[in-house]
C-alpha cells in the first residue's frame, strides 16, 4: 500500500497571506496525485488532479506542484472561505488501491 | 446539475448487515466508474471500493473484502454498497462519487450517510 503523508497537521495563516501543504509518498506516484478541500459537514471537493491541473470552477489561487514523492498544494492568498481541510490522493496503482493523506486543516490566524 | 444522493444509512449492531443506495442524475450515470468513499467520525477519507461502468469489475479495500459488496443498475442510475459483518471500526459516513477510470480522482461527490455500528 503507498502511504501518503501530509504536513503540517494543522496550518494557522491569516487572510490574504499564502499557504503551502504539503504531501509526501511512500514511494513514487508519477503525477497521479489530487487534492480536495472538504468544509466541515461536507462532502470533499476536487481541486487539483494530475498533481497541477485545477479542476472545474477552481480560482487561480489554488496551484499544484511536484511529481515523483513530493507534491505541495499552496493557495496564493487566502480567501474566507478557504478555511478548511485538505486533503491529496495518489491513483498510481493498479489493481486500484486509492489512498489519501491523514490531512492538513487550514485555520485562521 | 450533478446530483448524487446517498441513502440506507442507520444504526447497526456488530454483525449485522445494512444496504446503502446512491441515486445519480444529471449526467450519463453508465459512463463512470462508481466508488464508495467513507469517513469515520473526525478522521480522514478511506476508499472502500469502486465498480467498472458495466459492473463486470470490482475492487475493494483489503479490510472490506469479502464483507461488502458493491453493485450497480444503470437503468435505475443507481449504485449499491451491501455491507454484512458489520464492525465498529466500519462506523463512517459513506460517500459516493464517480470518477473516469478505477484508479483515477473523483469529480463529483455525494453528501454522505452515515452508518454506525453499535450495540
Amino acid at each position: 500500500e503507498i502511504v501518503m503523508t501530509q504536513s503540517p497537521a494543522t496550518l494557522s495563516v491569516s487572510p490574504g497571506e499564502r499557504a503551502t501543504l504539503s504531501c509526501r509518498a511512500s514511494q513514487s506516484v508519477s503525477s497521479n496525485l489530487a487534492w480536495y478541500q472538504q468544509k466541515p459537514g461536507q462532502a470533499p471537493r476536487l481541486l487539483i488532479y494530475g498533481a497541477s491541473t485545477r479542476a472545474t470552477g477552481i480560482p487561480a489561487r489554488f496551484s499544484g506542484s511536484g511529481s515523483g514523492t513530493e507534491f505541495t498544494l499552496t493557495i496564493s492568498s487566502l480567501q474566507s472561505e478557504d478555511f478548511a481541510v485538505y486533503y491529496c490522493q495518489q491513483y498510481n496503482n493498479w489493481p486500484p488501491r486509492l489512498t489519501f493523506g491523514g490531512g492538513t486543516k487550514v485555520e485562521i490566524k | 446539475e450533478v446530483q448524487l444522493v446517498e441513502s440506507g444509512g442507520g444504526l447497526v449492531q456488530p454483525g449485522g448487515s445494512l444496504r446503502l443506495s446512491c441515486a445519480a442524475s444529471g449526467f450519463t450515470f453508465s459512463s463512470y466508474w462508481m466508488s464508495w468513499v467513507r469517513q469515520a467520525p473526525g478522521k480522514g477519507l478511506e476508499w472502500v471500493a469502486n465498480i467498472k461502468q458495466d459492473g463486470s469489475e470490482k475492487y475493494y479495500v483489503d479490510s472490506v473484502k469479502g464483507r461488502f459488496t458493491i453493485s450497480r443498475d444503470n437503468a435505475k442510475n443507481s449504485l449499491y454498497l451491501q455491507m454484512n459483518s458489520l464492525r465498529a471500526e466500519d462506523t463512517a459516513v459513506y460517500y459516493c462519487a464517480s470518477s473516469a477510470s478505477s484508479s483515477s480522482w473523483w469529480n463529483y461527490w455525494g453528501q454522505g450517510t452515515l452508518v454506525t455500528v453499535s450495540s
